[in-house]
């Protein structure tokens, strides 16, 4: 298996923008989780779906931040307006219940 | 308050040495433990994750961690660090009645030569 996949890589966009992280779990794998990493706060868990459905979005900063899974093989996590204080790694893991798979990451920078 | 605690903010050995990574928690029930690894401008990798019997878990790279439960602890340890084990160490805790993951705030490991 190609491990979790996850794109862009790298992505630097003006404040104001819109941006969209895109994720693929690992097949088979029925959990989901977005993740945030800066160096202030450490690793961030922003929202989970189970089998597509999110169960908790608790982690979700504001209303700026949304997330969707509209099936097992694709996610996203979409900032609308973008601010210079999401500049950060944001993460995708998957897990098919007790250990989690971690994506590479994607580097946002938001000038 | 559930909480996973990593004492050492950042740590440094030389290379040769033994080493220790601290991890406590404290929940009601003995949770799942995880350590992960994070080299710079790479993903969290799985090291090693203890569920259930014997208390001392082999994981990858010559890595193990021992669970004591009278201690609440799961540290991590190798015997003999290398200069590519340099990286950023995260312990978890995953309750056993739920699915969710929570990270200590990680060590930061440096060798010297």
């Amino acid at each position: 298996d190609a491990g979790v996949i996850q794109s862009p890589r790298h992505e630097v966009t003006e404040m104001g923008q819109e941006v969209t992280l895109r994720c693929k779990p690992i097949s088979g794998h029925d959990y989901l989780f977005w993740y945030r990493q800066t160096m202030m706060r450490g690793l961030e868990l922003l929202i989970y779906f189970n089998n597509n459905v999110p169960i908790d979005d608790s982690g979700m900063p504001e209303d700026r931040f949304s997330a969707k899974m509209p099936n097992a093989s694709f996610s996203t996590l979409k900032i609308q307006p973008s601010e210079p204080r999401d500049s950060a790694v944001y993460f995708c893991a998957s897990s098919s219940g007790d250990t989690q798979y971690f994506g590479p990451g994607t580097r946002l920078t938001v000038l | 308050a559930q909480s996973v605690t990593q004492p050492d903010i950042h740590i440094t050995v030389s290379e040769g040495a033994s080493l220790e990574l601290r991890c406590n928690y404290s929940y009601g029930a003995t949770p799942y433990l995880f350590w992960y690894v994070q080299s710079p401008g790479q993903g969290l990798q799985l090291l090693l994750k203890y569920f259930s019997g014997d208390t001392l878990v082999q994981g990858i790279k010559g890595f193990e961690a021992e669970f004591k439960r009278s201690q609440s602890s799961f540290n991590l340890r190798k015997p003999s660090v290398h200069w590519s084990d340099a990286a950023e160490y995260f312990c978890a805790v995953v309750p056993n009645t739920g699915n969710q993951f929570y990270f200590g705030t990680g060590t930061s490991l440096t060798v010297i030569p």
